[in-house]
């Protein structure tokens, strides 16, 4: 079975453009969840989509949306981009979105660089 | 507040040899979830094992296994017999109950196994 995937894989803005990240769980999941990883740091949550309603919002400003569609797959947008939104950003899934032992399951991830 | 603390930045071990990562969390719940992910330089994380906090054995899974010490709020990762393909940044992370799978992660450890 296919695992998480994430697209694109890489992707170059400048300040002030907008971005839609995209994001396929493995089959069978429901939940997807956002995660931001500055480099050198530990990832940072972001948001939680479960049955395409946001379970979970991390400390994130307004610029950061997400939303999940009927197949699951997921999409996470910034708008206004500043520097400091350059990272790794991580997508997961999992069975439920629940704690516990619903262990999520990361992708590739996108590298977004911010000019 | 929720934390977790992973104090070595940089870890070094000889091939074939065991090694211990350390992790230590700060929380109030009784319960929760701990996981262990590696993350190589392509930059997906690799989910390798969870501990509940009310499972009485530690967890294990092949190499892997996980030094669970409730009283003493720490998780260690022990690799057993390390291979050079182990050389990776490893992070600890926790989960909380609630309706969110939401994990909150230290700051990883960096191992590098040597020839």
């Amino acid at each position: 079975d296919a695992g998480v995937t994430q697209s694109p894989t890489h992707l170059i803005k400048t300040r002030g453009q907008q971005v839609t990240l995209r994001c396929s769980p493995i089959s069978g999941h429901k939940s997807v969840s956002w995660y931001q990883q500055v480099l050198g740091q530990g990832p940072q949550f972001i948001f939680q989509y479960y049955e395409k309603e946001e379970r979970g919002r991390g400390n994130f400003p307004d610029r950061f949306s997400a939303r999940q569609f009927p197949n699951y797959s997921s999409e996470l947008n910034v708008n206004a981009l500043l520097l400091g939104d350059s990272a790794l950003y991580l997508c997961a899934s999992s069975l439920w979105g629940l704690a516990g032992g619903d262990t999520q399951y990361f992708g590739p991830g996108t590298r977004l660089t911010v000019l | 507040a929720q934390k977790i603390t992973q104090t070595q930045p940089g870890m070094f071990v000889q091939e074939k040899e065991a090694v211990t990562l350390d992790c230590t969390y700060d929380t109030s719940d009784q319960s929760y979830g701990l996981f262990w992910y590696k993350q190589p330089s392509s930059g997906e994380m690799i989910f390798l094992i969870y501990q509940g906090s009310y499972d009485e054995q530690n967890a294990t899974e092949g190499r892997y296994s996980l030094n669970f010490q409730k009283a003493r709020k720490s998780a260690n990762l022990v690799i057993s017999a390390s291979q050079l393909g182990d050389s990776a940044m490893y992070f600890c992370a926790m989960s909380f109950p609630g309706n969110t799978g939401k994990l909150i992660f230290g700051q990883g450890t960096t191992l590098q196994v040597k020839p």
